[in-house]
């Protein structure tokens, strides 16, 4: 079984400065990890995911995470933030067995950026 | 493409009322998942489908919740009788391989 940990429920930051979103995962197997976003009553969104090689990915509007395996962590990371990226961010896990597996979610983190 | 569609995106009703939320995933996949996200529980997996077929509904809360997919392009999740402490953000999800792309939401308001 898999599960996640959002360390921090809520990040306060001022705009255009950097952001770390922490997230670690445990499991017996091997792993894809994502980050999804959440604005205000909306669905969620897909910022990126890894599946495997490379352990830096990149992802929309500017994200990137890096996988760290010895660490079993999956932090989430913008150089710059805006205004525009207020919203609550998940990170999930899912064991790789070759299928469409179900995703664990973490508690999620509100990131508010103020001017 | 569309998307994932979800219908009501909203649903006020009493309590004792039966309530289904509707689900219309994306074309060509394979595998549909409904969840429930509170504030107390977070996101919860609910139940999950692949090729119409129910795989895991361990999420399920209990005997007044059930899901089913007639076909391929449709799923409904159904609470009757619906309690007060049903209210909350419903998603559904498809996917085809490794990523879950979400609906926007059914919001449910038991009274």
């Amino acid at each position: 079984a898999q599960s996640v940990t959002q360390l921090d429920s809520q990040v306060p930051v001022f705009e255009e400065a950097p952001v770390e979103l922490r997230c670690n995962y445990s499991s017996s197997v091997s792993v894809y990890l994502f980050w999804y976003v959440q604005y205000p009553n909306q669905g969620l969104q897909l910022l990126l995911k890894y599946l495997s090689g490379s352990t830096l990915v990149k992802g929309i509007n500017g994200f990137e995470a890096e996988f760290n395996k010895s660490q079993t962590s999956f932090h989430l990371r913008k150089p710059s933030v805006h205004i525009s990226d207020t919203a609550e961010y998940f990170c999930a896990v899912s064991g790789f067995q070759g299928g469409s597996e179900k995703l664990v979610f973490g508690k999620g983190t509100k990131l508010t950026v103020n001017p | 493409d569309a998307g994932v569609i979800q219908s009501p995106r909203h649903e006020v009703t009493e309590m004792g009322q039966e309530v289904t939320l509707r689900c219309k995933p994306i074309s060509g996949h394979d595998y549909l998942f409904w969840y429930r996200q509170t504030m107390m529980r977070g996101l919860e997996l609910l139940i999950y489908f692949n090729n119409n077929v129910p795989i895991d509904d361990s999420g399920m809360p209990e005997d007044r919740f059930s899901a089913k997919m007639p076909n391929a392009s449709f799923s409904t999740l159904k609470i009757q009788p619906s309690e007060p402490r049903d209210s909350a953000v419903y998603f559904c999800a498809s996917s085809t391989s490794d990523t879950q792309y979400f609906g926007p939401g059914t919001r449910l308001t038991v009274l």
